[in-house]
């Protein structure tokens, strides 16, 4: 089936710092969300995107919906303490697994005040 | 607004016994999802129904079963509880059964833990 490969998996990083992060794919997907998931909770919606070359924003984050749709990049920039969490990529390809989502296996942020 | 609830948050079942994780959701979505997260694993579908009455398989549905009561409430049982089903436990829910269109909307987790 399809799978998203998110990387890196885990970062170390100042506070003030940007951060970078990606996943890919084997196989076109026709949209990327970002979540993030805060220590014992659940994931949350923070940017979705649904064409090619798309580039959105949201406060501090900005992500891209790569040109050969099978890639995407969320960045952060000026990282603060409160950005510690999990961030998952998830899409949804052509055809497969019904309409349902797939997720990547997620980079934990960490962020040294 | 509570948007999709989950309980109990936390259990402990020891090997071999039954219990029932319980989602409800109150924004008059048509799709809900159970996802168990394992360290490293990311996010695995166990079972999902796009509307209400039916139910499907997602990516590792053995040992468990759902019921879709009605279109509010999705419920997920595990019938004899083993260590490997140690994990934490999410419901969300969308709007649409085009998952892409909206996005989920996730519960905040039941930790469940077999001993």
């Amino acid at each position: 089936g399809q799978q998203l490969n998110q990387s890196p998996q885990s970062m170390f990083i100042q506070e003030g710092e940007d951060v970078s992060m990606n996943c890919t794919s084997s196989s076109i997907f026709n949209t990327w969300l970002w979540y993030k998931q805060d220590p014992g909770e659940g994931p949350v919606l923070l940017i979705a995107l649904y064409k090619a070359g798309e580039l959105t924003s949201n406060g501090r984050l900005t992500a891209q919906f790569g040109i050969t749709r099978k890639d995407s990049f969320l960045n952060i920039s000026a990282s603060i303490p409160s950005d510690v969490g999990i961030y998952f990529c998830a899409g949804q390809g052509y055809g497969g697994s019904q309409g349902n989502l797939i997720f990547g296996k997620g980079t934990k942020l960490s962020v040294k005040p | 607004n509570a948007g999709v609830t989950q309980t109990p948050k936390f259990q402990v079942l020891k090997t071999g016994q039954s219990m029932t994780l319980q989602c409800a959701q109150d924004m008059n979505h048509n799709s809900m999802y159970w996802y168990r997260q394992d360290p490293g694993m990311g996010l695995r579908l166990i079972y999902y129904s796009a509307s209400e009455g039916t139910t499907d398989k997602g990516e590792v549905p053995n040992g468990y079963n759902v019921s879709r009561l009605n279109k509010r409430e999705f419920s997920l049982r595990l019938e004899s509880a083993a260590p490997s089903q140690t994990s934490v436990y999410f419901c969300a829910s969308n709007a649409h059964r085009d998952s892409s269109v909206y996005g989920y909307t996730f519960g905040s987790g039941t930790r469940l833990t077999v001993v």
